[in-house]
Formats: structure tokens, sequence, C-alpha cells
């Protein structure tokens, strides 16, 4: 069975800081999502991660997979509010091809403060 | 695109009767998952249909839950008789899939689901 974990499950920052998220899977996997939500609204693809040493970034978040450790980090920089939310990353077991239900983690409440 | 259109968004409902909710997926995308999030078991998959097909109907918690899709514009996710333990929110996602590494589940705004 796929067992996704994230840590950690709560943290508060201050703007300006620097945080990294991390994200462990159990089993081999297609490919690695990270989404953020906002209280009360639906999921926002961020990244997809497909290959090993892949790393993306978009404004102050970099996401990176290493699927030989099977692990994925999300780095937040130079945090602001606006990054406030929950961030989950999801996982989509290995299929040979196709594609399948994700498996998520159990989300990163992320409180950014001034 | 409009993105993926589920309804109701809310509905709140007695224990004993049945709910059915409804999603349209974007257009041209091949497969539709269903999800439930709450706060105790996080976001679980309940099913999933590829070309209108059930894929994977593993997650369906019982036979309470039934999921449809007549056509690729279209799918109802029923819940017959309802129970408080069934309250959460119920997101429809879709996705085309062809191998690239953007290839991303689009989710819908969800309906929140109160059964009391």
């Amino acid at each position: 069975e796929l067992k996704v974990e994230q840590n950690p499950l709560f943290l508060s920052m201050q703007e300006g800081k620097n945080y990294t998220i991390y994200c462990n899977y159990s089993t081999t996997s297609d490919r690695l999502y990270w989404y953020r939500q906002d209280p009360g609204k639906s999921l926002e693809s961020l990244f997809v991660l497909l290959s090993n040493g892949a790393v993306k970034q978009e404004g102050r978040l970099m996401a990176s997979l290493d699927t030989k450790a099977r692990l994925s980090t999300l780095h937040i920089t130079a945090a602001v509010h606006d990054l406030s939310a929950t961030y989950f990353c999801a996982v989509l077991p290995y299929s040979g091809g196709g594609a399948d239900g994700l498996t998520f983690g159990k989300g990163t409440h992320l409180i950014i403060q001034p | 695109d409009a993105g993926v259109i589920q309804s109701p968004r809310h509905e709140v409902t007695e224990m004993g009767q049945e709910v059915t909710l409804r999603c349209k997926p974007i257009s041209g995308h091949d497969y539709l998952f269903w999800y439930r999030q709450t706060m105790m078991r996080g976001l679980e998959l309940l099913i999933y249909f590829n070309n209108n097909v059930p894929i994977d109907d593993s997650g369906m918690p019982e036979d309470r839950f039934s999921a449809k899709m007549p056509n690729a514009s279209f799918s109802t996710l029923k819940i017959q008789p309802s129970e408080p333990r069934d309250s959460a929110v119920y997101f429809c996602a879709s996705t085309r899939f062809t191998g690239a590494s953007t290839d991303t589940q689009y989710f819908g705004p969800g309906t929140r689901l109160t059964v009391l």
C-alpha cells in the first residue's frame, strides 16, 4: 500500500524566512505533485515532478524530487503572507503508463505572519 | 475553459436521504476522479473512470455509494441512504493523460455535504 508522509503538518513562520516542507513516499512512483489549498477552496496544482533530480521553481516556491530516496521537498524562499495555505504532496503510483488516482499526504498547514 | 464544474456546491440533508453529486469534467479530458476530504482521513480517492468506464472503485466506502459516468461530460456520485459520517467535501477532478511532464489533475470547487 502506497503511503505518503508530509512533515511538518503545521508550520508558523515569519515573513522573509526560508523553510522546507518534506514529503516521503513508500513505493515506486510515476510522478509526484504539489498542490495548494486555501481555506474552503479547491486544490490548485503547483508542480508536477517526474524524474530523479527534477527541480521546478515558480516564484518563491521550488520543488525537487529524489526518486532513490523517495523524497520530495517544497522550499519556500523569503516567505510572504500570500503563501499562507495548506500544501499537499500527492503521488501517482507506478502503473506502467496511464493516469491513476493520487495518494495524498495529510497536508502542511502553513501560516506566514508579518 | 470553465474548468471542472460541480453541483451543488453545498448540500445539507437528513440521515437516510438520497444524495446525488454531479460533475462535469474539462472538455477533452479522458480521466475523471472522485475524491473525498475530511479532517480525520484527509483526501481519499473514491473511484475513477477512464473513457467513461470505471477503473478502480476500491475506495468507495460501502454499497451505499455508487458512481456513474454515462457520457464524457457528466458523472454522478450517489449516496443512498446517507449517514452523518458521510459529511465531507467531495471533489471531482479530471485529466487528459498524454505522458507529458505537465499532465496534472484539475480539481473542481467541491461539494460540501452535511448529513444531519
